[in-house]
């Protein structure tokens, strides 16, 4: 079975610094998809960013990066910029390629200080 | 789009009671999702539908959790009966298949806060 680490509980990144968020896997597969959700107060889960394994090119999508390492199964977030709204729990995801079962880590809570 | 809805927003029950929440996904989504979020963890797959099909429910209690899929659309998950340890708040999403060029995101509703006294 899949299994999804974030180890860092709680971070904090003033306002318009970069922080980074860590997350590794673990899976015998070699195709699969990798996700970064973010749930704010409102308790929604949003989808930040995504990455298919196969491709070696990071994802990013305006502020938010991410860098994966395949062989070493990490898949981190960089977010550039901060802004007060990116204040959430923020979890990382794993998803099967076939029947598209995703397994979600313990979250890391994310604290943006003016 | 409309998004996926649920219903209802909070519930609170004594233990040994039953509750049932309700979800519609996204016209269109064929995968549907019921996840258990514990305050301060990530949240659990309880049961996984394809249409109105099950994929996987290992971790549903199956004692006293139960699931359906009407006509492939619409879902209900019950409770019966009710721990403690079943405070929770529980996400429904739902998926399409995927696409050609990239990977189907889940698309969550706003949950239901379920406080068992």
């Amino acid at each position: 079975a899949q299994t999804v680490t974030q180890s860092q509980p709680e971070m904090s990144v003033q306002e318009a610094e970069t922080v980074t968020l860590s997350c590794t896997y673990d899976t015998s597969e070699s195709d699969y998809y990798l996700f970064w959700y973010k749930q704010p107060p409102s308790r929604q889960m949003i989808l930040v960013i995504r990455q298919e394994a196969y491709k070696q090119q990071n994802a990013t999508e305006n502020r938010f990066s991410v860098n994966f390492q395949k062989a070493a199964k990490s898949f981190s977030l960089k977010i550039s910029d901060s802004q007060l709204g990116d204040a959430a729990m923020y979890f990382c995801a794993y998803r099967t390629r076939g029947y598209q079962k995703v397994t979600f880590g313990t979250g890391t809570k994310l604290q943006v200080i003016p | 789009e409309a998004g996926v809805a649920q219903s209802p927003r909070y519930k609170i029950i004594e233990k040994r009671q039953s509750v049932a929440f309700w979800c519609n996904p996204i016209s269109g989504h064929a995968t549907l999702y019921w996840y258990q979020q514990i305050l301060g963890q990530g949240p659990k797959l309880l049961i996984q539908f394809q249409n109105n099909g099950v994929v996987d429910d290992s971790q549903l209690p199956k004692d006293r959790f139960s699931a359906e899929r009407l006509k492939g659309v619409d879902s209900t998950l019950k409770i019966q009966p009710a721990k403690l340890e079943d405070s929770a708040v529980y996400l429904c999403a739902s998926s399409p298949m995927d696409g050609i060029a990239y990977p189907s995101p889940l698309h969550f509703g706003n949950g239901t806060r379920l406080t068992v006294t």
